[in-house]
């Protein structure tokens, strides 16, 4: 069965500090790999999806990057932290070709500083 | 389109009613939908999905409805149980990207 693991579950940086989190999936080939945030009470924005190795389509400007290393990793980077990057990040996996839901993480609480 | 800015719309019901939760995508080009619960600090969990050649599925307890001529989407639920507390959203889908809706937070009283 497939399984889609995020860490770490809560983070608490400093501005102009760096971040990295990690989302792996397993039990699966060739996801679409998706990034979203989510701030308190609010939907779920799109940030960054993946339809393969080293392809990143980013979905609005901003202060993060996306890398998708190998096949089922994916990597969401900052350089320099700001205050409005605090939120609920999700990572989620999603079968390629369409037409299937996606597995999301426990997601990932991030509180700038 | 992704109104994530919005703070989200509460529907209030009593146990043991019929909840109906709305949605409005927006691309017509989106081919597959589905319906999401998310309870606290959690990932969304999947609910039913519908394919854009299809008006209507049907769940256990849960039934969505899709309209294309409207660019619009629901859910209903049955016998709304105390456990169906939940902030609900709508995405919508093509070959790639996922996009979700608003959000609707449902919360049932006895």
């Amino acid at each position: 069965s497939q399984t889609i693991h995020q860490w770490p579950a809560t983070l608490v940086q400093p501005v102009g500090s760096p971040l990295s989190l990690e989302c792996t999936v397993e039990g699966t080939s060739n996801p679409n790999l998706y990034w979203y945030r989510q701030a308190a009470g609010r939907g779920l924005q799109l940030l960054f999806y993946s339809v393969g190795i080293g392809q990143i389509s980013s979905e609005v400007p901003q202060n993060l990057s996306a890398s998708r290393p190998q096949d089922r990793q994916f990597i969401l980077s900052s350089k320099k932290l700001l205050l409005s990057d605090s939120g609920f990040y999700l990572c989620a996996w999603r079968a390629s070709g369409g037409g299937t839901e996606a597995f999301f993480g426990q997601g990932t609480r991030l509180t700038v500083v | 389109g992704e109104n994530v800015g919005l703070h989200l719309p509460t529907l209030s019901v009593q146990e043991g009613d019929n909840s109906i939760i709305n949605c409005a995508y927006s691309n017509s080009a989106s081919d597959y939908f589905i319906w999401y619960k998310q309870e606290s600090g959690k990932g969304p969990q999947f609910i039913i999905d519908i394919r854009s050649n299809m008006d209507k599925r049907q769940g256990q307890r849960v039934t969505v409805l899709l309209n294309k001529t409207v660019k619009h989407l629901s859910l209903q639920i049955a016998a709304t149980q105390p456990g169906d507390s939940a902030v609900y959203f709508c995405a919508e889908a093509n070959t790639d990207k996922l996009i979700f809706g608003t959000g609707t937070r449902l919360q049932v009283f006895p």
